[in-house]
């Protein structure tokens, strides 16, 4: 079974640059994260969709990053511009939320440099 | 506001050499997972607990749920330089966390040949 896909696994972008980054979740989960990772540090989550309907992106800071998931499968998380703050790896997650507990499954991330 | 502390944020060690890392927190978890994440990678989930006092092992790595269900240990035997990475506590609260995890900061092992 394919595991989480992301891509690119790495970006290098000056500041003011847009970017974008694509996530294609194990199939069959209905929800799919968005978390960022500085460097040493846990998850944070930026967003979480269940299907296609984002349920919780109280942590996006809306003025830049952009997210959908259109027909509920793959996802794309979009920073518009990019700030030098913004440099971390991008984790994308999925699970299927009927199960019993919360098990995530983690693509490999994108490690974004912003020069 | 829940929140999961873990200790140490960073060990190094000799291989062959015994562990306990720990995650910690003042509120109470329905599960709690733990993840070790290697360099340039994802997460990768190896154990959830979820019932007080209960201990799951996978081959050298003991993990224990604390008995009211706030803590959590995870202890090697004879570590091995592949267990080296970043090792992440996660633990939710169902039904309010509503399906959000709260991770914990990590702890960085590095096991040296």
């Amino acid at each position: 079974e394919a595991g989480v896909v992301q891509s690119p696994r790495y970006k290098i972008i000056e500041k003011k640059q847009p970017v974008a980054f694509w996530c294609n979740p194990i199939s069959g989960h209905n929800t799919l994260y968005w978390y960022r990772q500085n460097l040493g540090q846990g998850p944070e989550l930026l967003i979480r969709y269940e299907n296609e309907e984002a349920v919780d992106d109280s942590q996006l800071p809306k003025d830049r990053f952009s997210a959908e998931r259109l027909k509920g499968v793959d996802s794309t998380l979009k920073i518009q511009p990019a700030e030098l703050g913004d440099s971390a790896v991008y984790l994308c997650a999925s699970s299927w939320t009927s199960g019993a507990y919360n098990e995530q499954f983690f693509g490999p991330g994108t490690r974004l440099t912003v020069l | 506001t829940q929140l999961l502390e873990q200790s140490p944020q960073f060990l190094s060690i000799q291989e062959g050499e015994n562990l306990t890392v720990y995650c910690n927190s003042s509120s109470v978890f329905s599960s709690l997972q733990w993840y070790r994440q290697e360099p340039g990678e994802g997460p990768v989930l190896l154990v959830t607990v979820v019932t007080g006092g209960e201990v799951k092992k996978l081959k050298r790595l003991t993990f224990q749920f604390g008995d009211a269900r706030k803590d959590s240990s995870l202890h090697i035997t004879a570590a091995q330089p592949g267990d080296t990475g970043l090792y992440l506590c996660a633990g939710e609260n169902l039904p309010d966390s509503n399906y959000q995890l709260i991770w914990g900061a990590g702890t960085k092992l590095i096991i040296k040949p």
